[in-house]
């Protein structure tokens, strides 16, 4: 069974410029979650989705970020405009449902300058 | 609100040495616990978890049991190799979501 794919895997831009991430959850999996994980810290959920619609995105900075789920399967991530403390990695993780275990995907490492 | 405490790293340990790796949390209720392991340039892997008071949790040589009358969830193993060197999360999950602690590394040495 395929995990959970994310691309890309790294990506550097400058400062004030756009980006997107891409999420690919496990095939079945009705949930899924962004998290946000700085250097030297664990992981923060930044939205969850049950199916297409966005169920627990209080901790998403509104002003700047955004996040789409069509079709209920694939999820992308924006950043508009990224800013220097945006640098870190975006995870991708998905599960059958609400409560079940959670599978994480790679990772997008991202440097902003 | 919901919080997990991990033991400062980097813990560093020769081959076959004992692992302990402390994780407390803070919760109401009784959530379900959960290690994940986070080798260099990857993303997160399920190590083991429990759903409920005094249940064990293994895999891979790994244990950790749901003490709920000290809140912790200590992850144990006899005799790591150096393939374990890694970044071990302690979490807790509660109404969908998953809440870290801020991670140990562990260092193994041959």
């Amino acid at each position: 069974e395929a995990g959970v794919v994310q691309s890309p895997r790294y990506k550097i831009i400058e400062k004030k410029q756009p980006v997107a991430f891409w999420c690919n959850p496990i095939s079945g999996h009705n949930t899924l979650y962004w998290y946000l994980q700085n250097l030297g810290q664990g992981p923060e959920l930044l939205i969850r989705y049950e199916n297409e619609e966005a169920v627990d995105d209080s901790q998403l900075p509104k002003d700047r970020f955004s996040a789409e789920r069509l079709k209920g399967v694939d999820s992308t991530l924006k950043i508009q405009p990224a800013e220097l403390g945006d640098s870190a990695v975006y995870l991708c993780a998905s599960s059958k449902d609400l409560g079940e275990t959670q599978y994480f995907g790679p990772g997008t490492r991202l440097l902003v300058l | 609100g919901d919080s997990v405490t991990q033991m400062e790293g980097p813990v560093t340990l020769s081959e076959e040495a004992f692992l302990t790796i402390n994780c407390t949390y803070t919760a109401t209720g009784y959530p379900s616990l959960f290690w994940y392991v986070q080798y260099p340039g990857e993303g997160l892997q399920l190590l083991l978890k429990a759903t409920k008071a005094d249940d064990k949790g293994s895999n891979k040589g790994f244990e950790a049991t749901y003490r709920k009358e000290t809140t912790s969830f200590h992850l144990e193993k006899g005799s790591v190799q150096v393939s374990d060197s890694a970044v071990y999360f302690c979490a807790l999950q509660r109404s969908g979501k998953l809440i870290f602690g801020q991670g140990t590394t562990l260092q193994v040495k041959p």
